[in-house]
């Protein structure tokens, strides 16, 4: 069944300190990937996404994420975090034909940072 | 571009009544997507429209319905309501243009409490 598994529950890190937030995929076919972060009481907010133009995807915030075919991964990476990146963010796979637009989450991964 | 509008943001009902949520998409794009979200069950995909016909469906009893007008506006109404129904539902919405896969893009959601 195409998937996608977010490795960890939560991540802490310290503010000026690099994040990674893990995603794996599973799927049958070269799959579009998403990431999104959810703030408190807030919808999500799309910070990048995979649709097989490169493999290496740049998103808002400093935020970047690399597809890893051989690894099935699509992990989300940034530099250095900052306080206002404490949130919750979820992998999404885009499932289904071209046209539609149904996307699988993942459990989310919360994103703890502290000072 | 305003973003996606939900209306109401918050709504307490009690069991065995009714609920109907709104949600305006994007101006100009065509798709609406519904989406629950709970601790337990996280993200999950309620149905998609397209010009004013379901399009994608997901596995939720028939309690939860919807319909999407000329505007492209969508509303979802659950009839009967059950503690379990209570949620935070997502509406997203994205150009569809039938031949990619298109971003979807998130409003804030409406938090719906039963009791």
């Amino acid at each position: 069944a195409q998937s996608v598994t977010q490795l960890d529950s939560h991540v802490s890190v310290s503010e000026g300190t690099p994040v990674l937030l893990r995603c794996n995929y599973s799927s049958s076919y070269s799959p579009s990937l998403f990431w999104y972060v959810q703030h408190p009481n807030k919808g999500l907010q799309l910070l990048l996404k995979y649709t097989s133009a490169a493999t290496l995807v740049k998103g808002i915030n400093g935020f970047e994420a690399e597809f890893k075919k051989s690894e099935t991964s699509f992990h989300l990476t940034k530099p250095s975090a900052h306080m206002s990146d404490a949130a919750e963010y979820f992998c999404a796979f885009h499932r289904g034909n071209t046209g539609f637009q149904k996307l699988v989450f993942g459990t989310g991964t919360r994103l703890l940072v502290s000072p | 571009k305003a973003g996606v509008t939900q209306t109401p943001r918050y709504l307490i009902k009690t069991r065995g009544q009714q609920v109907t949520l709104s949600c305006s998409p994007i101006s100009g794009h065509r798709s609406v997507s519904w989406y629950q979200q709970t601790p337990g069950q996280g993200l999950q995909f309620l149905f998609e429209y397209f010009s004013e016909t379901q399009r994608n469906k997901g596995n939720f009893p028939g309690r939860f319905s919807g319909r999407q007008f000329s505007n492209s506006r969508s509303e979802m109404n659950v009839s009967t309501l059950e503690l379990g129904d209570s949620a935070l539902y997502l509406c997203a919405s994205s150009p569809s243009t039938s031949t990619s896969t298109d971003t979807q893009y998130f409003g804030p959601g409406t938090r719906l409490t039963v009791l």
